[in-house]
């Protein structure tokens, strides 16, 4: 299994450029979301999706889009990129099974997205 | 939402062993302890969990309070490969099917390993 891809690794945008962030996870999980990381903080919660069609907003959504057509993707758009912008972002995805408490994310190795 | 609070950086030695604690004094009967690490430019990776049982893995050990107001994080012996931010997160263990049990991560523990 590969986990969790993303692509690409590293991206600079013009400020008002759109993107799409990429990601892709084969373990058949449920559920995915997406985090930024900015210098010396935790991650934060942009978006996330409990399944195929139905996603939902996080704490910092504005800026951002999602869609999720499928099990195994879970694209982020940046609609038109803002230096704001500017952090390394974590896709991540989890089992929806409720066999105990035991649900481990798994991270993927994160986009490092700079916007001037 | 139950919150934590970590020291925000932390030494070792090598060989040594390290004791990372976390407090979560507003954590409910339901709340999973769950501890998650990330490395150098690297997603952050699952090290362990538990609910009140001290827990013993392959990476680490939890030891949990008996009033399960704090935790703490054992690495046994401190390599240099531990280097890393350690994040104490408590996850409801009974969320609703439809719902995500959002993870919500602070700004973790800083780990430094001296040589």
């Amino acid at each position: 299994n590969a986990g969790v891809t993303q692509t690409p690794k590293f991206q600079v945008l013009k400020t008002g450029q759109s993107m799409t962030l990429q990601c892709a996870q084969d373990m058949n999980h449920e559920y995915m979301s997406w985090y930024r990381q900015d210098p010396g903080m935790g991650l934060r919660l942009i978006h996330y999706s409990v399944g195929a069609g139905i996603t939902d907003q996080g704490e910092v959504p504005n800026g951002y889009n999602v869609s999720r057509s499928t099990t195994e993707d879970f694209p982020l758009r940046l609609l038109s990129a803002a230096p704001s912008q500017t952090s390394v972002y974590f896709c991540a995805s989890s089992s929806s099974l409720r066999q105990g408490p035991y649900n481990e994310q798994f991270f993927g190795p994160g986009t490092r997205l700079t916007v001037l | 939402d139950a919150k934590t609070t970590q020291p925000n950086s932390m030494e070792s030695n090598e060989e040594e062993p390290v004791h990372l604690p976390c407090n979560h004094s507003t954590i409910s009967g339901t709340d999973y302890i769950h501890w998650y690490r990330q490395l150098p430019s690297q997603g952050p990776e699952y090290v362990i969990h538990g609910l009140t049982s001290n827990v013993n893995n392959r990476m680490a050990s939890l030891a949990i309070a008996e009033d399960r107001k704090s935790s703490t994080l054992i690495l046994h012996r401190a390599t240099l490969r531990d280097a890393a931010v350690y994040y104490c997160i408590l996850r409801d263990a009974q969320p609703q099917k439809t719902s995500y049990d959002k993870v919500i991560f602070g700004p973790g523990t800083s780990l430094s390993v001296i040589p």
